[in-house]
């Protein structure tokens, strides 16, 4: 069982960027990867991306491969996910979940309560 | 990119009632990974079937996942007032990991 804290909502601006953090309690963060997940207003789940606990190998989907930057602090249990140059349609709840240290081919099994990210002029 | 198909988009039942959730990939899901996830309003997403058929942690046995290659089938045996949900499929076995749009269980 894991207990993952995610930051706070933010509302931003377009072309900025943000920082979204999810810490891990009870466990080491070593022994787990994190996928980020978002839901947009009105759409379904899109997976973003995952990154390793254990040696913080990446793996991005390829929609935002070069706007997204996942890494993990193991001094903190902390994972974050930074999505830079923000579009109105950035605008969604972002989760972090719980998988597999070792690949991102494994299915979530424990989330945190969700980020809100606002992206408006 | 492997895209998911759910069907149908609204599924309108009522408590008690058997639930058929369809799950179709664009190509074969390799070695079984495939998974649902129920999702509700204000809530993260919950695990609910993983390799296509095991229950995860603490889901109880109403729940049931089956199929194979492209088409899969999430049943939910009979509805409890807690259940009324979205629900998603998602595939784990290369990567991008997509998931289908989604099945709305609905209050008839």
């Amino acid at each position: 069982q894991v207990h993952l804290v995610q930051s706070g909502a933010v509302v931003t601006k377009p072309g900025a960027s943000v920082k979204v953090s999810c810490k891990a309690a009870g466990n080491t963060i070593a022994n787990h990867g994190f996928t980020w997940v978002r839901h947009a207003p009105g759409q379904g789940l899109e997976w973003m991306g995952w990154v390793s606990g254990y040696d913080g190998h990446t793996n991005y989907a390829q929609d935002v491969q070069d706007r997204i930057t996942m890494t993990t602090d193991t001094s903190t249990s902390t994972a974050f996910m930074e999505l830079r140059t923000l579009r109105s349609d950035d605008t969604a709840m972002y989760y972090c979940a719980t998988t597999s240290p070792y690949s991102p081919r494994n299915p979530s099994d424990f989330w945190g309560q969700g980020t809100m990210v606002i992206v408006s002029s | 990119e492997l895209v998911l198909t759910q069907s149908p988009g609204t599924l309108s039942l009522s408590p008690g009632e058997r639930a058929t959730l369809s799950c179709r990939a664009s190509q074969s899901v390799s070695s079984s990974d495939l998974a649902w996830y129920q999702k509700k309003p204000g809530q993260a997403p919950r695990l609910l079937i993983y390799d296509v058929s095991r229950r995860a942690t603490g889901i109880p046995d109403r729940f049931s996942g089956s199929g194979s290659g492209t088409d899969f089938t999430l049943t939910i045996s009979r509805l409890e007032p807690e259940d009324f949900a979205v629900f998603y499929c998602q595939h784990y076995g290369s990567s991008p990991l997509t998931f289908g749009g989604g099945t709305k269980v609905e209050v008839k």
